[in-house]
């Protein structure tokens, strides 16, 4: 069974800088897009963007293209979320989840709460 | 982006009764090339990650219960609960793949009535 594994919970202050974590095992990582999905507090599903981890062709949401990154290291089987300047509006959940043969997104992290406060 | 609208907002259907959720998409998400519709849904329950139900607005993931159906194509798809069990309490999302961002509808809450 296809498993990925996040990074634990995060507490930050705004202005800092987050790197978190999404984990592949039991599939061929390389082979398959991993995506990043937000959920606010009390909120629905927001699409964040996308990587290729073969070879590291992303693509964004134009919502939150600019203010994060993401990237991937396939010798560790493991794709990353990251911001440099933290707001208390990107507290949320962040799942990511690979994208299958069908093109949806069939599994998923058991997601990162990040929580930005002063 | 693609707006992605669901309908209604919440449900309350009594058990063993039938659930629909509407999905509305303002472009059309039907690939001529495969005849595919790039929609999925998916359930989340309090507290877990998304759960992947349905691809290509109508392919049934492996173990989901056959209770679960898609249809639709084009603009306007539906998922239906055929016999609303208690487990299937959750929020429920459809998705379009076929535009970059992938967007998402609002959600839909089943409740038991």
């Amino acid at each position: 069974e296809v498993q990925l594994v996040q990074s634990g919970a995060e507490v930050k202050k705004p202005g800092e800088s987050l790197k978190i974590s999404c984990k592949g095992s039991r599939y061929t990582f390389t082979n398959y897009w991993i995506g990043w999905v937000r959920q606010m507090p009390g909120k629905g599903l927001e699409w964040m963007g996308i990587i290729y981890v073969a070879d590291s062709d992303t693509r964004y949401s134009p919502s939150f293209q600019g203010h994060v990154t993401i990237s991937a290291d396939k010798s560790n089987s493991t794709a990353y979320l990251q911001w440099n300047n933290l707001k208390a509006s990107d507290t949320a959940v962040y799942y990511c989840a690979r994208q299958g043969d069908s093109q949806a997104l069939d599994s998923w992290g058991q997601g990162t709460l990040v929580t930005v406060s002063s | 982006d693609v707006v992605v609208t669901q309908s209604p907002d919440s449900l309350a259907v009594s058990l063993g009764e039938r659930a629909s959720i509407n999905c509305k998409s303002s472009q059309n998400i039907l690939y001529s090339s495969n005849n595919k519709n790039y929609l999925a849904w998916y359930q989340q329950k309090p507290g877990q990650p998304p759960k992947l139900l349905i691809s290509w607005a109508s392919t049934r993931e492996s173990g989901v219960p056959d209770r679960f159906s898609g249809s639709g194509a084009g603009t306007d798809f539906t998922l239906t609960i055929s016999s609303l069990q208690a487990e299937d309490v959750a929020v429920y999302y459809c998705q379009q793949y076929y535009y970059i961002p992938r967007t998402f509808g609002q959600g839909t809450t089943v409740e038991i009535k």
